[in-house]
């Protein structure tokens, strides 16, 4: 089974620059995350979506940061302008429905510099 | 906000030495709690999740306990290897529909042969 892929793997931007990622979740996978993680922290909830629509996008600064999921399928996130904080790790994951104390999968991450 | 903590930020121990790590997660609203491991450049593996209080997993030589009440998990590994080397995330599920996992900072492990 082909595992969440995410591309491009490593990007460097300039501030206030432009970026996009992609995620490919797992076939069959109604819930997609996208996570953010900074140096010494933790993952953060993004955005999260069931098939097309968006359960949960408390914490995406949306006066730069917009993601959509298509068709229920493919994700892309994206960055604009971007900040010289936003450099971190974009994880993606899946997972067959709400967690529910199920796995969720991850990709393995696109990693964002800003300089 | 919900706050997940753990214990230690990191530690670096020697090839064959046993360590442990600790999660500590609301006791409240719990639904479940994920480990991860974490190697750099690659995807997040899941390692074990946990739903009921008391329980104990095994994967190798690494396990894991969950004291709900409390709201504490920790991690072991039995002899450690150098491959173990990685961050160990985890994750606690809020028994409300439709929540996300909501991580802790990780401990980084690294062992020296």
């Amino acid at each position: 089974e082909a595992g969440v892929a995410q591309s491009p793997r490593y990007k460097i931007i300039e501030k206030r620059q432009s970026v996009a990622f992609w995620c490919n979740p797992i076939s069959g996978h109604a819930t997609l995350y996208w996570y953010q993680q900074i140096l010494g922290q933790g993952p953060k909830l993004l955005i999260q979506f069931q098939n097309n629509g968006v359960v949960d996008d408390s914490q995406l600064p949306k006066d730069r940061f917009s993601a959509e999921r298509l068709k229920g399928v493919d994700s892309t996130l994206k960055i604009q302008p971007a900040k010289l904080e936003d450099s971190a790790v974009y994880l993606c994951a899946s997972s067959p429905d709400h967690p529910l104390g199920n796995t969720i999968y991850f990709g393995e991450g696109s990693w964002l510099t800003v300089v | 906000i919900l706050n997940v903590e753990q214990s230690p930020q990191s530690l670096h121990v020697q090839e064959g030495d046993s360590t442990n790590f600790t999660c500590s997660f609301p006791s409240s609203n719990f639904y479940a709690l994920h480990w991860y491991r974490w190697e750099t450049a690659k995807s997040p593996e899941a390692l074990f999740v946990m739903t009921l209080n008391g329980d104990e997993k095994k994967k190798g030589r690494i396990s894991a306990t969950l004291n709900t009440k409390e709201g504490y998990s920790y991690l072991y590994i039995k002899g450690s290897q150098p491959e173990d080397s990685a961050t160990y995330l985890c994750a606690f599920e809020e028994n409300q529909a439709g929540t996300a996992l909501i991580f802790g900072k990780g401990t980084t492990l690294s062992v020296s042969s």
